[in-house]
């Protein structure tokens, strides 16, 4: 099992539809999560990051956790074209400043 | 300068030579990282760096050698690479939160295209 495991994707919504990115994770202590966007040909962006059950919004963008099922997800209300992109998961351990990262799932939002 | 700067952002050499990869932070970090992102394959761990000190090193092939000479700089250097290495090259840096208990995530740098020939 990987320590980090997403939607194998890819993930295709037409424009102004909720995408949602799923994350599992096994380590139960794990304590900070993030999520990345990684455009082709470019390097990662941290867009969310979530240390604490329930929901944390930004702008269209909501990040769940629920640390009880190892679970964190992203959604990206009404989305955009220039969404298209690959979206990393990265979780800390509980004394790591390291991230694990997930494979990423790659969405396409279509006009 | 801001964010975390690497350079070059290309770069195509022989299996024979030597070179060397850099990256520089400014955002007060204490940790940096070298990743390696090949085509179509999620980031693979290559060096963490806490404080200047080696903190982990992921089974990486003695032809990548790192050099962390303080908290804002960091340097991969490469010898007699193989084509298989051929990637992109991520440096990043973030809080180490085991000294400052910030959870921040990762900022990285624009990446080193290498092409080995």
């Amino acid at each position: 099992q990987k320590e980090v495991e997403q939607n194998s994707g890819p993930l295709s919504v037409p424009e102004g539809a909720i995408a949602s990115l799923n994350c599992t994770y096994s380590d139960r202590v794990s304590q900070s999560f993030f999520w990345y966007r990684q455009y082709s040909g470019k390097s990662p962006e941290l867009i969310m990051s979530i240390y604490s059950n329930g929901d944390k919004e930004d702008g269209r963008f909501t990040a769940q956790l629920n640390k009880a099922s190892q679970y964190v997800s992203l959604l990206i209300r009404d989305s955009q074209p220039s969404d298209s992109a690959t979206y990393l998961c990265a979780v800390n351990g509980a004394n790591a400043g390291k991230s694990t990262f997930g494979d990423g799932t790659t969405l396409t939002v279509k006009p | 300068e801001t964010g975390v700067t690497q350079t070059p952002r290309h770069l195509v050499m022989g299996m024979t030579n030597k070179k060397s990869l850099k990256c520089e932070q400014h955002l007060g970090h204490n940790a940096m990282y070298w990743y390696k992102q090949s085509a179509k394959k999620p980031l693979e761990l290559m060096f963490v760096y806490s404080l200047e000190e080696r903190v982990e090193n992921n089974s990486v092939p003695s032809r990548f050698s790192p050099e962390c000479p303080n908290s804002s700089h960091l340097f991969l250097h490469l010898h007699t690479l193989q084509p298989e290495d051929s990637a992109l090259y991520l440096c990043a840096s973030s809080q180490d939160i085991r000294r400052t208990g910030n959870r921040g995530g990762y900022t990285f740098g624009s990446g080193t295209r290498l092409t080995v020939v």
